[in-house]
């Protein structure tokens, strides 16, 4: 079984058009995120969330909007896609924010906008 | 959370051991070293962690100085499927936020 499962693996699409990546963990863990890793491999946090709760908003333009239907799920929807949106997308989720336990990462979406 | 450095790339010969430096000089006394890597075109994977004393598992070792202002991860017997970007991230004990800050990671190349 998947930990962490992320779909699509891959998403190319026109500028201009608005996608959703979807997201799903099955070990029970109360915090969910995403990360966005740019094309010079750099890995970065964009949303947080606890348990439904958004916690983190790491500056991202709102074009982005993560939605949690429960706390299993996180997608992310992005409007009015951009060239420098391409990038591939991880999920992640942890036990919870606070105690150090390990995340988990999903396999990533390559996000291709053309 | 305190930031860390390491060397932009290392090569290792398969079978024998890796030892990834790491500085963290800033860290404080409630901040725990993680180590993650990520293997080509995959989600980034959990090594290990510390605070203070060595530590060991199935995948590798974590020696941490005594000052606690730079550490050693160590992959014991390298292996071809241990080419990775690995990294070092240090972060709260107790974080309100869980997040993770990635550096620009050690790209390991293990060579047969």
């Amino acid at each position: 079984d998947t930990a962490v499962s992320q779909t699509p693996k891959y998403l190319v699409t026109q500028m201009g058009n608005d996608k959703s990546i979807k997201c799903e963990q099955n070990l029970g863990h109360d915090t969910m995120y995403w990360y966005k890793q740019d094309s010079k491999k750099f890995l970065k946090i964009m949303f947080s969330y606890n348990n439904k709760e958004l916690i983190i908003n790491e500056t991202v333009p709102n074009r982005f909007s993560p939605k949690s239907p429960d706390k299993a799920h996180l997608n992310l929807h992005i409007n009015s896609l951009e060239l420098g949106d391409s990038a591939v997308y991880f999920c992640a989720s942890s036990q919870d924010r606070a105690r150090n336990t390990e995340a988990f990462f999903g396999q990533g979406t390559r996000l291709t906008v053309v | 959370d305190a930031k860390t450095t390491q060397p932009p790339s290392m090569d290792c010969a398969e079978g024998r051991a890796a030892n990834l430096p790491c500085n963290h000089s800033t860290i404080s006394g409630n901040e725990y070293v993680y180590w993650y890597r990520q293997i080509h075109s995959q989600g980034p994977q959990y090594i290990i962690h510390g605070l203070k004393n060595n530590e060991t598992n199935e995948m590798a070792s974590l020696i941490i100085t005594e000052d606690r202002k730079s550490s050693t991860l160590i992959l014991p017997h390298a292996t071809l499927r241990d080419t990775a970007v690995y990294y070092c991230i240090v972060r709260k004990r107790s974080s309100n936020t869980g997040k993770l800050i990635f550096g620009q990671g050690t790209t390991l190349q293990v060579k047969p």
